[in-house]
């Protein structure tokens, strides 16, 4: 079965450093990967996708991620976090099949400090 | 853009009440979905639809049905609220696999049961 872990429930860094949110997967055949981003009392907001080609990615707001075959990651970066990056971050990877199903990790909350 | 909307932001219902969340997308989308939210759990999946009138079972279904009957709306409902299904809500859509992938989100309804 298809599956997805973040390993951090928080992540903090300092305003001006690079960030790093990690995301790990287990899948059967080809991988389709996705972040999303979630701001207090919304929905989720799509960040970036591999589905294949280079294997790093970018994406919104200068967010970037990089997809490791042979370590089973697709971690999220950024070269300079903001405050205003701070956030809850979602990793996913889509079921196998048509239905476009996702299976969502548990979630990592980045907390920049000024 | 794709646009997802759904009924309510905020939603407070009493134990044993019958609860309607609807969810509205306008870019013809084939597959819609619908999640429930909750801290350190990530997203589970309730239910999935993919074509009007067509729908299965997600994750965790138990207490949740969902009615399909135009392609722009699926409607979650809670059949006899209870306290624990005190929970954010979020739906999204998405094309057939082929197109873009990812998962277009609503802004969520957060239900309170008391």
């Amino acid at each position: 079965a298809q599956s997805v872990a973040q390993p951090e429930d928080q992540v903090n860094v300092a305003e001006g450093n690079p960030l790093t949110v990690k995301c790990t997967y287990s899948v059967s055949g080809n991988p389709y990967l996705f972040w999303y981003v979630q701001y207090p009392n919304r929905g989720l907001q799509f960040l970036l996708k591999y589905i294949t080609g280079d294997n790093l990615v970018k994406g919104s707001y200068g967010f970037e991620a990089e997809f490791n075959k042979s370590q089973t990651s697709f971690h999220l970066k950024k070269p300079s976090a903001l405050v205003s990056d701070s956030a809850l971050y979602f990793c996913a990877v889509r079921d196998g099949g048509n239905t476009g199903k996702l299976i969502f990790g548990q979630g990592t909350t980045l907390q920049v400090k000024p | 853009d794709v646009k997802v909307t759904q009924s309510s932001r905020y939603l407070v219902k009493r134990t044993g009440e019958k609860v309607f969340l609807e969810c509205v997308q306008d870019m013809d989308h084939e597959n819609m979905f619908w999640y429930r939210q909750d801290p350190g759990l990530g997203l589970r999946l309730i239910y999935f639809s993919y074509d009007v009138k067509m729908k299965e079972k997600g994750d965790i279904p138990e207490g949740y049905s969902v009615s399909r009957e135009k392609k722009e709306r699926f409607s979650l409902i809670l059949e006899s609220a209870s306290t624990n299904q005190t929970s954010m809500y979020l739906c999204a859509s998405t094309p057939p696999p082929g197109q873009h992938y990812e998962q277009y989100f609503g802004p969520g309804t957060r239900l309170t049961v008391t």
